[in-house]
């Protein structure tokens, strides 16, 4: 079964400093595979996704995440963490029919 | 475009009691979906559907039903509410294919007293 685990339920960094998140999946067939963001009492708003077209994909705000097959991983990044960036990230990968999701990581941000 | 719209936004309940969460959404999506949120579990399918008269169990369906008798409405229906219930549940819907986007409701808040 197709399914995607985050490495890291929190992370924090210093404004200005690097953004990594991680997410490994697991698949018998090549993945679709999905970020998400979620900000305080709010729903969840598309990142970035990968469709098999390109390896390196670009978002919305600066991230991006690159496509391993060989580590089975899909880790978002960001150069430089802005204050607004302090959010919940969700990694998933798309299923017959619907989506599985990871557990989430909340990103903390300090100035 | 609204895009996904869940009502109500926060509701209390006693135990036993039954309520109905409401979600619509205007982009004509065949596929609609329920989760529930919980802290350190991610999103959790409840029941989805893939077209207005079809629905089907998703991974925690127990104690919820649904139904879509239209393409832009499904709602979401707990029949005798129960304190593990207390969650937040999102609405979400996408287009068919396996690489478009999920669209998200706001969610509703609800706690099960």
């Amino acid at each position: 079964a197709q399914s995607v685990t985050q490495l890291g339920s929190h992370v924090s960094v210093s404004e200005g400093a690097l953004v990594l998140l991680r997410c490994n999946y697991s698949s018998s067939v090549p993945p679709y595979l999905f970020w998400y963001v979620q900000y305080p009492n709010q729903g969840l708003q598309l990142l970035l996704k990968y469709t098999s077209a390109a390896t390196l994909v670009k978002g919305i705000n600066g991230f991006e995440a690159e496509f391993k097959k060989s580590e089975t991983s899909f880790h978002l990044t960001k150069p430089s963490a802005h204050m607004s960036d302090a959010a919940e990230y969700f990694c998933a990968v798309s299923v017959p029919r619907d989506m599985r999701f990871g557990a989430g990581t909340r990103l903390t941000v300090k100035p | 475009n609204a895009g996904v719209t869940q009502t109500p936004k926060f509701q209390v309940l006693k135990t036993g009691q039954s309520m109905t969460l409401q979600c619509a959404q205007d982009m004509n999506h065949e596929y609609m979906s329920w989760y529930r949120q919980d802290p350190g579990m991610g999103l959790r399918l409840i029941h989805y559907s893939v077209g207005a008269g079809i629905t089907d169990q998703g991974e925690v369906p127990n104690g919820y039903n649904v139904s879509r008798s239209t393409t832009e409405d499904f709602p979401l229906r707990l029949l005798s509410a129960a304190p593990s219930q207390t969650s937040v549940y999102f609405c979400a819907s996408r287009s068919s294919g396996s690489t478009d986007t999920q669209y998200f409701g706001p969610g509703t808040r609800l706690t099960v007293l």
